[in-house]
């Protein structure tokens, strides 16, 4: 089965211009996640959806960061204006329940100059 | 809240050892689900094996398995035959129904030949 995508895989911009990545997760999962991920640790959960409802977005600088899940299949995260500090890589996952884990897509590496 | 502490930034592991990488976590869910992720440099992450905290047997996938001790609150990660593909970060994360998936800072993990 396919696996999870993302595009683009690398984007540069300067600080206060926008940016939007893709994701569309395997097909089936209903749950789709939204992780940021600082070189050096760990994904950090920016949102949750379940099919296109938002289940947790309490991570999720909303002043500059958005995301939809439009037909409860694909997904865009886009970041207006950007900081310095939003460099990192944006991972997107799905999956079919909390049980079977999630399963991650490349990931955008995001550099803000 | 949930927390995932991983206290080894890295270890290495020659060739065709075993290596055991240290999980300790915390939670207040009564029932709950610990996984272990690898991300190998600059690729995407792989759900590497994962236990339900109400069951006792350890989980096993092939060369892996985990040393889960409930009481303790420890969920260790032991790689068999190492070998140089194993070479990566590797996350422990955990979840329940009701939290999102929390991840440790994880653990750099080096094959030596």
């Amino acid at each position: 089965e396919a696996g999870v995508a993302q595009s683009p895989r690398y984007k540069i911009i300067e600080k206060r211009q926008s940016v939007a990545f893709w994701c569309n997760p395997i097909s089936g999962h209903a749950t789709l996640y939204w992780y940021q991920q600082i070189l050096g640790q760990g994904p950090k959960l920016l949102i949750q959806f379940q099919n296109n409802g938002v289940v947790d977005d309490s991570q999720l600088p909303k002043d500059r960061f958005s995301a939809e899940r439009l037909k409860g299949v694909d997904s865009t995260l886009k970041i207006q204006p950007a900081k310095l500090e939003d460099s990192a890589v944006y991972l997107c996952a799905s999956s079919l329940g909390y049980w079977y884990g999630q399963y991650f897509g490349p990931g955008t590496r995001l550099t803000v100059t | 809240a949930q927390t995932v502490t991983q206290s080894q930034p890295e270890m290495s592991v020659q060739e065709a050892e075993t290596v055991t990488l240290s999980c300790t976590y915390d939670t207040s869910e009564s029932n709950y689900y610990l996984f272990w992720y690898k991300q190998p440099p600059s690729r995407q992450m792989i759900l590497v094996i994962r236990q339900e905290a109400y069951k006792q047997q350890n989980a096993t996938e092939n060369r892996f398995s985990v040393n889960f001790q409930k009481a303790a609150k420890s969920f260790s990660l032991k790689i068999s035959d190492s070998q140089l593909g194993d070479t990566a970060m590797y996350f422990c994360a955990s979840n329940s129904g009701n939290t999102p998936l929390v991840f440790g800072k994880g653990t750099r993990l080096s094959v030596i030949a």
